[in-house]
């Protein structure tokens, strides 16, 4: 069964530091999203993605994060520049089109920041 | 703005026994309803999704009901055996079209004593 695709499992980067977060989508899905989820908390949605633009963004989602779809396969999402409160996992994940249609989570990027 | 809950926030229980998990929202315009599994330090694994339209949505020993108008779902886990021990989560999309964010509940952890 096709999964969603996340590189590194985990990534440990001093404050200040620029980060960049990978995932391959499932190949045939066009929405697609990054969610972050602090130790001990809800999960919480970050910007979702479709035809090469962010379609929304929540209040976290602020001028020092951006993601890109560089090619047909990969979606990123940078962290210019880090701060400790921004230590937790991060999830990417895709669907199809149709608002029926569930998403599919890869299995995180845990990000700590020192 | 739609918000998820999920009681218990933990639960144990002896292995073979059935068990309910409870989710409500306050916002019954909803396209479906997911349940995911998530193993500690883990991602995030799909069990179910129960479409709007839909009352019940059965996989093997899961079984998920939706309640639109009284803003309800459960999940229903029969027998329950250690490898259950986890923390479930429900989730509903929001804002439709491109987006369709998913909001999630605190979960609950549940513990399956052998």
């Amino acid at each position: 069964e096709p999964e969603v695709t996340q590189t590194p499992s985990h990534q440990v980067t001093q404050m200040g530091q620029e980060v960049i977060l990978r995932c391959v989508p499932i190949s045939n899905h066009l929405y697609f999203y990054w969610y972050r989820q602090i130790l001990g908390q809800k999960v919480e949605f970050l910007v979702s993605f479709y035809n090469n633009e962010i379609s929304e963004k929540s209040e976290i989602f602020d001028d020092q994060f951006s993601v890109e779809r560089p090619d047909g396969s990969n979606f990123t999402l940078k962290i210019r520049s880090t701060k400790l409160e921004d230590s937790a996992m991060y999830f990417c994940a895709s669907r199809l089109t149709g608002s029926n249609q569930p998403q599919h989570f890869g299995d995180g990027t845990r990000l700590s920041i020192l | 703005k739609q918000e998820v809950t999920q009681i218990p926030a933990a639960l144990s229980v002896p292995e073979g026994e059935n068990l309910v998990l409870n989710c409500s929202f306050t916002d019954s315009a909803i396209y479906n309803l997911q349940w995911f599994r998530q193993d500690p330090g883990k991602g995030l694994t799909s069990l179910l999704l129960i479409q709007s339209s839909q009352r019940e949505q059965t996989s093997g020993r899961l079984n998920a009901s939706l309640d639109k108008s009284s803003g309800r779902s459960t999940l229903y886990i029969a027998a329950s055996q250690p490898g259950d021990s986890a923390t479930y989560l429900c989730a509903v999309p929001v804002g439709g079209g491109a987006t369709n964010k998913l909001i999630f509940g605190t979960g609950t952890l549940l513990a399956v004593q052998p």
